[in-house]
């Protein structure tokens, strides 16, 4: 089945280090979303990933989507305390089915 | 604040019983998914409603089912509750089918004892 795998599963950096996790899907992806979730939080929505080869950047944060559209990294550059959470990449395999299929998350926490 | 509100935050029940979850989509959003987070693992799809109807679902057994009213808000209903169903329930809406940005509610965190 269409399975989305997501590494590291936690990360420990400290302040001003740079972050990086990694999305991978079995198959092809019609498009890719980031999403990040604080402690008791629920998810939030960072970015959308559509075209194959895509890099958006939203200020210390770097998105990108591969040439094949079977993968996706964020990448954060200099971390802060307030970039503590869960990051998760979510796969739509096909826009108008609704379903978005979540990997398990890299847990971020930064040492001040 | 994404606007989407979910009711009630925090529920117990116990084996076998029924339980009904309830959401409010931001104003103007017609389509509204459900998610299943458990403990240290990322949201799973339950289904989708668009417009009043069932648009796509998640490899949950039909005790899981749902509701769209007029108003586009929704229901979550699951019969029979097993201990595995205790996890943090998700809504999430947006602005028709290929909306782009996806929000989300706080969740109900349900136990099962």
């Amino acid at each position: 089945g269409q399975q989305v795998m997501q590494i590291p599963q936690y990360q420990h950096v400290q302040e001003g280090e740079d972050f990086t996790t990694y999305c991978n899907s079995s198959t092809t992806l019609s498009n890719i979303q980031w999403y990040k979730q604080r402690p008791g939080g629920h998810p939030v929505f960072l970015i959308q990933l559509v075209k194959s080869g895509e890099v958006k950047k939203q200020k210390r944060l770097t998105f990108q989507f591969g040439e094949a559209k079977k993968n996706s990294s964020l990448h954060i550059t200099a971390t802060q305390t307030t970039d503590v959470g869960t990051y998760f990449c979510a796969g739509v395999y096909n826009t108008n089915a609704g379903k978005s299929t979540f990997g398990d998350g890299t847990t971020l926490t930064v040492k001040p | 604040e994404t606007g989407v509100t979910q009711s009630p935050t925090h529920l117990i029940k116990t084996r076998g019983q029924q339980v009904t979850l309830r959401c409010s989509s931001q104003s103007g959003h017609n389509t509204v998914s459900w998610y299943q987070q458990a403990l240290g693992q990322g949201p799973q799809f339950i289904f989708q409603y668009y417009r009043e109807e069932e648009n796509g679902r998640g490899n949950f057994p039909p005790r899981f089912s749902g509701l769209q009213f007029p108003n586009y808000s929704s229901e979550l209903n699951v019969n029979a509750l097993e201990l595995n169903d205790s996890a943090l329930y998700l809504c999430a809406s947006r602005s028709g089918l290929d909306g782009e940005t996806q929000y989300f509610g706080p969740g109900t965190r349900l136990l099962v004892l």
